[in-house]
């Protein structure tokens, strides 16, 4: 069957440290993968969009990379702040502009 | 630009009854869609939108119809309310770009 894994388990780390969080998938071939944050009570908000030609993408202190042979993304937010303390959820495309949603990770930035 | 907007925000439902939840969105996108969000499920697709006057079934459409009549709006309807369908409900969009835009969330409670 077709599943998408995130860590289930908050993470927690210091401020200033960097953050990595996984996503794992299997049965899947897709085209793109994306990340997004989501806040308590709140709809999830687009951070980054990875294709499966890029190895890497960057976007101010965040960085993901897409490895299709290992089918694993990993999440990267660099020099953390307690302010990145959210729920992380990455989302693949299965294929007709739909997105399938991991179930998310929680991240704690302590100062 | 308001983005996406969901109404009503927050409803309590007694088995049985109905009701409608609105998503309107002032993007011009072409694509719509409901989730719902349940504690350790992560988003699932209940069903989705390419265009006016289209619908199509996602993860999880039992118990839910939909419309989009107009370009701008995409209606969730629950026709019999369960307590099953005590969820958060989030409605989103996309256009020629992959990424969705979400909605801040409907949260409804059937009893």
């Amino acid at each position: 069957s077709q599943k998408i894994e995130q860590n289930s388990e908050a993470l927690n780390i210091q401020e200033g440290k960097t953050a990595t969080l996984t996503c794992n998938y299997t049965n899947y071939s897709p085209a793109y993968l994306q990340w997004y944050r989501q806040d308590p009570g709140r709809g999830p908000v687009f951070l980054l969009l990875i294709r499966e030609n890029e190895k890497e993408k960057r976007k101010e202190r965040l960085k993901v990379t897409f490895d299709t042979t290992l089918k694993q993304s990993l999440f990267h937010i660099t020099a953390s702040q307690p302010a990145d303390s959210a729920t992380y959820l990455c989302a693949l495309d299965p294929g007709f502009q739909k997105l399938v949603f991991g179930t998310g990770t929680r991240l704690l930035v302590s100062p | 630009n308001a983005g996406v907007t969901q109404t009503p925000k927050f409803r309590v439902l007694k088995t049985g009854q109905s009701m409608t939840l609105l998503c309107a969105q002032d993007m011009n996108h072409e694509y719509m869609y409901w989730y719902r969000q349940d504690p350790g499920m992560g988003l699932r697709l209940i069903h989705y939108s390419v265009g006016e006057g289209t619908t199509a079934k996602g993860e999880v459409p039992d118990g839910y119809n939909v419309s989009r009549l107009k370009k701008q709006n995409f209606l969730l309807g629950l026709e019999s309310a369960a307590p099953s369908q005590t969820s958060v409900y989030f409605c989103a969009s996309t256009g020629l770009q992959e990424t969705q835009y979400f909605g801040p969330g409907t949260r409804l409670l059937v009893l």
